[in-house]
């Protein structure tokens, strides 16, 4: 069974502060990694799909990275904002293998 | 507005009942998707639906039934379900139902089984 982990579970930050979050997923037979953001009472928004080793991914204040031979994806955020507070996903599968999800990271920013 | 819609957004059900859950996608995609997530557990594969056939059944009890009548529309059948079957039931899309494909969901329903 494909295990993906993300830490922290929750996170409390300042608006401002800069910030970022781990996904890990077991390294071997890699095939893809997805990075979600859901806001309360939303749905759930892509927000990076990344398939190679040492991908690096941006999305105005919101970038990622990969690394599929340890098997962790880092997400980052600069100057966190009120609007970034959300629970945001990672998702990792193996060949043949379906989408499996992370039980999130809780981000809460205090303006 | 994500393009993929879900009905009813809330609904209690006794165990006896049969209900059904609806999802649409605008947008144009071939693979549809049923998740679960029971409380405090992460988003759970259900069903895939590509071109209109099943391609995953991730060990679903029967009393859930999927329906897939076109590419468009996806049904989640209930029937005899058990109060642990209370959960959020999110829909979600994709153009081909290749894992690195991102996915477009839906709101959700959130079930209550009484």
């Amino acid at each position: 069974i494909l295990n993906v982990e993300q830490s922290p579970q929750s996170l409390h930050v300042q608006e401002g502060d800069s910030t970022n979050f781990t996904c890990s997923f077991p390294s071997s037979n890699f095939y893809a990694l997805h990075w979600y953001r859901w806001e309360t009472a939303k749905s759930p928004e892509a927000l990076f799909v990344m398939t190679l080793n040492g991908d690096e991914k941006k999305k105005g204040r919101i970038s990622a990275t990969l690394n599929t031979k340890e098997g962790y994806s880092y997400l980052y955020i600069k100057g966190s904002q009120p609007e970034d507070s959300a629970t945001y996903l990672c998702a990792s599968a193996q060949y043949g293998n379906k989408l499996v999800f992370g039980a999130g990271t809780i981000l809460r920013v205090k303006s | 507005e994500t393009g993929v819609t879900q009905t009813p957004r809330h609904l209690v059900m006794g165990m006896t009942n049969k209900k059904s859950l609806k999802c649409e996608q605008h947008l144009g995609h071939n693979a549809m998707y049923w998740y679960k997530q029971s409380a405090k557990k992460p988003l759970e594969l259900m069903f895939v639906y590509s071109l209109e056939e099943r391609v995953e059944n991730n060990s679903v009890p029967s009393r859930f039934s999927p329906e897939c009548p076109n590419s468009s529309h996806l049904f989640l059948h209930l029937h005899t379900l058990q109060p642990e079957d209370s959960a959020l039931y999110l829909c979600a899309s994709s153009q081909e139902g290749r894992i690195y494909n991102e996915q477009f969901f839906g709101p959700g329903t959130r079930l209550t089984v009484l």
